[in-house]
C-alpha cells in the first residue's frame, strides 16, 4: 500500500548530540512537510518542500534543518537537541490527484532528549 | 490572530450515541477544511474533508458540516464506537499557501 513511512518510531538522543529523523513516501507526492507535535498540542509546521523548493516557517529555530535528496525521501536534522525539542515529529505529504491541500501523515517519530 | 479552535477539549459519549465535535475558524480566506483523527502514539489520520463551496459532506458514519456565515465546522460521528476514541483535529487550508492550520484538538472518549 502507498504510504508515508517514518524511521525510527522512537529515537533517544543526548542533549546537544545531532540527530536525524527520516521520512519516505511511496505516494509520489511532490510536497513534503515536517511538523513538531508536543503533548496535548496540535501539530506545528516546521517547514515544507514543494518539489525541491524549501519553505521554512518564520518561527522555526535555526537548530532545525531539512534535506530532500529526491522525491521519496526527506530528512529532519536537529543540530543540537535541547530538552525542549523532545516531541513527536510528524512527516506529511500532499500532491496532485489527491487535492493539493490534503496532507497524509506518517506514524511519527517520538524523540526523547536525555 | 488567525487560528482554528475547538470549543471543547474533551467530549465523552456513550457507545452507540452520535457524537458532534465542533470547530471555529477565523480566516475568511480558508477554502478547504479537513478533519483528522489521531490515536495515541500515531500520526493524524485523514477522516473527511470539505471545500468552501459546500455546506455538507458525508462519509461512512461521518458527516462534516460547514457554516461559512459564522465560520463554524462540525464533525458528526454516527453510532460512536470504542474505536472512535481519539483526539480529533480540524484543519484549515489558507488559499494558495499549501499549508494547513490546525485547531487545538478535541479528545473523544467513548464509554462502553
Amino acid at each position: 500500500d502507498a504510504m508515508v513511512i517514518q524511521n525510527p518510531r522512537y529515537q533517544v538522543t543526548q542533549f546537544g548530540k545531532p540527530v536525524t529523523l527520516s521520512c519516505s513516501q511511496t505516494l509520489n507526492h511532490n510536497v513534503m512537510y515536517w511538523y513538531q507535535q508536543k503533548s496535548s498540542q496540535a501539530p506545528k509546521l516546521l517547514f515544507h518542500y514543494y518539489d525541491k523548493d524549501f519553505n521554512n516557517e518564520a518561527d522555526t529555530p535555526d537548530n532545525f534543518q531539512s534535506r530532500r535528496p529526491n522525491t521519496s525521501f526527506c530528512f529532519l536534522d536537529i543540530r543540537s537537541p535541547g530538552l525542549g525539542d523532545a516531541a513527536m515529529y510528524l512527516c506529511a505529504t500532499s500532491g496532485p490527484g489527491q487535492g493539493p491541500e490534503t496532507q497524509y501523515f506518517g506514524p511519527g517519530t517520538r524523540l526523547l532528549v536525555l | 490572530g488567525e487560528s482554528v479552535g475547538l470549543h471543547l477539549p474533551t467530549l465523552s459519549v456513550q457507545e452507540g450515541d452520535n457524537s458532534i465535535i465542533n470547530c471555529a475558524y477565523s480566516n475568511s480566506a480558508s477554502d478547504y477544511f479537513i478533519w483528522y483523527k489521531q490515536e495515541s502514539g500515531k500520526g493524524p489520520q485523514f477522516i473527511i474533508d470539505i471545500r468552501s463551496n459546500m455546506d455538507k459532506r458525508q462519509g461512512q458514519r461521518v458527516t462534516v458540516l460547514l457554516n461559512k456565515t459564522v465560520k463554524h465546522l462540525s464533525l458528526q460521528i454516527a453510532a460512536t464506537q470504542p474505536g472512535d476514541s481519539a483526539v480529533y483535529f480540524c484543519a484549515e487550508n489558507i488559499r494558495n499557501t499549501g499549508k494547513l492550520i490546525f485547531g487545538q484538538g478535541t479528545t473523544l472518549q467513548v464509554k462502553p
